[in-house]
């Protein structure tokens, strides 16, 4: 059985400072990993993925990827009100294969 | 970001009766999958579709789901006999056709309300 584990929150973070989400996977078979933004109702929004071991930045952005501990990060810098939102952490093999989702961890900026 | 379309926006239903959800994937692409999320719980792999055929499907995919390509462009996932505990979102997801071919994008959802 394949389990994504993500720490449910809610997590708070100052407006201006930096969010830290933290995701660990079970299957040593994945290799690829996402970040989903979902806000309340709406349908999960594509952040960032990473394939790699190492950091990937886009903008604000920054995905971690630690295969040997089956550990991806998510942060957010200058965080702003309008990241307040539940990330969705996700991991699947290659190949267009399905995505298994944690439960998600709910961030709270607060201004 | 890509766009994925899905139809209706809302349904209400009574338990046992039939429903046909629709997505319009991102076009040209030959994979497409179901996802359902029920209130307050994490997003569900239900099927994956790969041209034409079903390629994967979960444990909740039963003999009540199933899954069409009625024409060219549009996708449809239908329960034939709805119960109480298929009330969920259910979003359709498509990959792009840039290349980025693990990359899934989501539509808006259909939130399915059985009564």
């Amino acid at each position: 059985q394949k389990e994504v584990e993500q720490n449910s929150g809610p997590l708070s973070v100052p407006e201006g400072a930096i969010a830290s989400l933290n995701c660990t996977y079970s299957d040593r078979g994945s290799q690829s990993f996402f970040w989903y933004r979902q806000y309340s109702g709406k349908s999960p929004e594509l952040i960032m993925f990473i394939y790699s071991n190492g950091d990937k930045e886009d903008g604000r952005f920054t995905a971690q990827l630690n295969k040997a501990s089956q550990y991806v990060s998510l942060l957010i810098r200058d965080s702003q009100p309008s990241d307040s939102a539940t990330y969705l952490c996700a991991a699947s093999n290659f190949g267009n294969e399905k995505l298994t989702f944690g439960t998600g961890t709910r961030l709270t900026i607060i201004p | 970001e890509p766009e994925v379309t899905q139809t209706p926006s809302h349904q209400v239903t009574q338990m046992g009766q039939e429903v046909i959800l629709r997505c319009v994937p991102i076009s040209n692409h030959l994979y497409f999958y179901w996802y359902r999320q029920i209130l307050g719980q994490k997003v569900e792999f239900l099927v994956s579709f790969y041209n034409n055929e079903i390629s994967e499907k979960s444990e909740i995919f039963d003999d009540q789901f199933s899954v069409e390509r009625p024409d060219g462009s549009n996708f449809t996932l239908k329960i034939r006999s709805t119960k109480l505990e298929d009330s969920a979102m259910y979003f359709c997801a498509s990959p792009n056709t840039s290349g980025e071919s693990d990359t899934q994008y989501f539509g808006p959802g259909t939130r399915l309300t059985v009564l």
